[in-house]
């Protein structure tokens, strides 16, 4: 049973347009909501979160919309980068400091 | 400053071998996270520690799993009579105390465990 999902196992866009990344959750309980990206043989590397009180945050490239109601959320990065390509993981959790559960990612591919 | 470490990177084991793996989390993080990922599968919860609280141990996948955090820093995960559905990615992780501006979970590079 699944409370996170990142139904796209890949995503490829090309330098310089806008990445979409979608994450659907079914816990209605988590109110913390995180993007981690992780390049190979490394460790997650945290991006940006949102919570719940909010429906948008932004960081430079990146921007997470939330949509509560739908139980969706999703990571824009504009312009891409081929230094982006690396599979993005998107998080939930119920508190701030609180287990994470995590989607099963999505693999990036920014071609120059 | 310094990230979460982990040791060993990699370890490959025989069935039926116990294993130890270690975590060090930055320096004044007061809750430590073990996570594994098996291949094609999204990060999987395993156990929390909060502070000098009991740790939600409420992942481990059965009783051959256990860890410990020692003085509140570093921390070890045991798996007893490993099998081979134990290989995996193992990821430790550490936060800032609550209260905090920032409450997100920042990774050490992990261990790749192999169970031939």
């Amino acid at each position: 049973d699944q409370q996170v999902k990142q139904n796209s196992p890949s995503l490829s866009v090309q330098e310089g347009r806008i990445s979409i990344l979608n994450c659907d959750y079914t816990n209605s309980m988590f109110d913390y909501f995180l993007w981690y990206k992780k390049y190979p043989a490394e460790g997650p590397t945290f991006l940006i979160s949102i919570s719940s009180i909010k429906d948008k945050n932004e960081d430079g490239r990146f921007t997470v919309f939330l949509n509560k109601s739908a139980k969706h959320l999703s990571l824009h990065i504009v312009p891409s980068q081929p230094g982006d390509s690396a599979v993005y993981f998107c998080a939930a959790s119920p508190r701030r400091y609180s287990t994470l559960t995590f989607g099963k990612g999505t693999m990036l591919l920014v071609s120059p | 400053g310094a990230g979460v470490s982990q040791s060993p990177s990699n370890k490959v084991t025989e069935k039926g071998k116990d294993v130890e793996l270690r975590c060090d989390p930055i320096s004044g993080h007061t809750a430590l996270y073990w996570y594994r990922q098996s291949l094609g599968q999204g990060l999987e919860f395993l156990i929390y520690f909060q502070g000098n609280s009991a740790p939600d141990k409420s992942g481990l996948p059965s009783d051959r799993f256990s860890a410990e955090r020692t003085g509140g820093s570093v921390s070890t995960l045991t798996i007893q009579r490993t099998q081979q559905e134990d290989s995996a990615v193992y990821l430790c992780a550490s936060s800032p105390p609550p209260g905090t501006s920032h409450y997100e979970q920042y990774f050490g590079p992990g261990t790749r465990l192999t169970v031939t």
